[in-house]
């Protein structure tokens, strides 16, 4: 079955980074490509961003465009997403999100979340 | 980006009751349309895709219907196990977006 598994997730200072991790398993992970959706205290869903199957393409949301970036490693079955500059709009439960298919833009399969909480 | 607004925001409704919730996107997006529902303090699952195609395991009371810019999720014989938050998404094209939610309560 499909295992999605975030680490990486905790309390920072505002300006700083943090890097979130997605361990896949489960599937064919180089099949598909994967996302990460966020999703503030109380309230709704907001997607972050895209890698493709292969790692070649590569989308943001407009609110972390140039402060994160999205990468996955194929032999680790690993998705990862590097924040920078981090600012309290920021906190919010991240999701490591399977796409259906290579780039289908919708999701069948969601990890448990990883928190990231930014305050000083 | 296309924005998706659902309405209600909030509705209350009785066991067995039929509900209906709109999902008008900013732009025609064709059958790009998926909805969630996300139960309390449980992930996001994916209920219909394709405006109107029940995803595996979806129970046969949820149906979804529309294209264009408008779309439903109609609930028909709501049961308590569907307290939820329901989200509709566009992923005609990126960023793929969502809804703002429609939470579901019983009476």
């Amino acid at each position: 079955q499909v295992n999605l598994v975030e680490s990486g997730g905790g309390v920072v200072q505002p300006g700083r980074s943090l890097r979130l991790s997605c361990a896949a398993s489960g599937f064919t992970f180089s099949r598909f490509g994967m996302h990460w959706v966020r999703q503030a205290p109380g309230k709704g869903l907001e997607w972050v961003a895209f890698v493709s199957y292969d790692g070649s393409n590569k989308y943001y949301g407009e609110s972390v465009e140039g402060r994160f970036t999205i990468s996955r490693d194929s032999p680790k079955n690993t998705v990862h997403l590097q924040m920078h500059n981090l600012t309290p709009d920021d906190t919010a439960t991240y999701y490591c999100v399977r796409d259906i298919a290579a780039a289908g833009f919708y999701f069948d399969h969601w990890g448990q979340g990883s928190l990231v909480f930014v305050s000083s | 980006d296309i924005q998706m607004t659902q309405s209600p925001s909030s509705l209350s409704a009785s066991s067995g009751d039929r509900v209906t919730i709109t999902c008008r996107a900013s732009q025609g997006i064709g059958n790009s349309v998926a909805w969630y529902q996300q139960k309390p303090g449980q992930i996001p699952k994916l209920l219909i895709f394709g405006a109107s195609t029940l995803h595996s395991g979806v129970p046969s009371r949820f149906r979804g219907s529309g294209s264009g810019s408008e779309f439903t999720l109609t609930i028909s014989g709501l049961q308590p196990e569907d307290v939820a938050t329901y989200y509709c998404q566009n992923y005609n094209s990126a960023p793929p977006t969502f809804g703002q939610g429609t939470k579901v309560e019983i009476k």
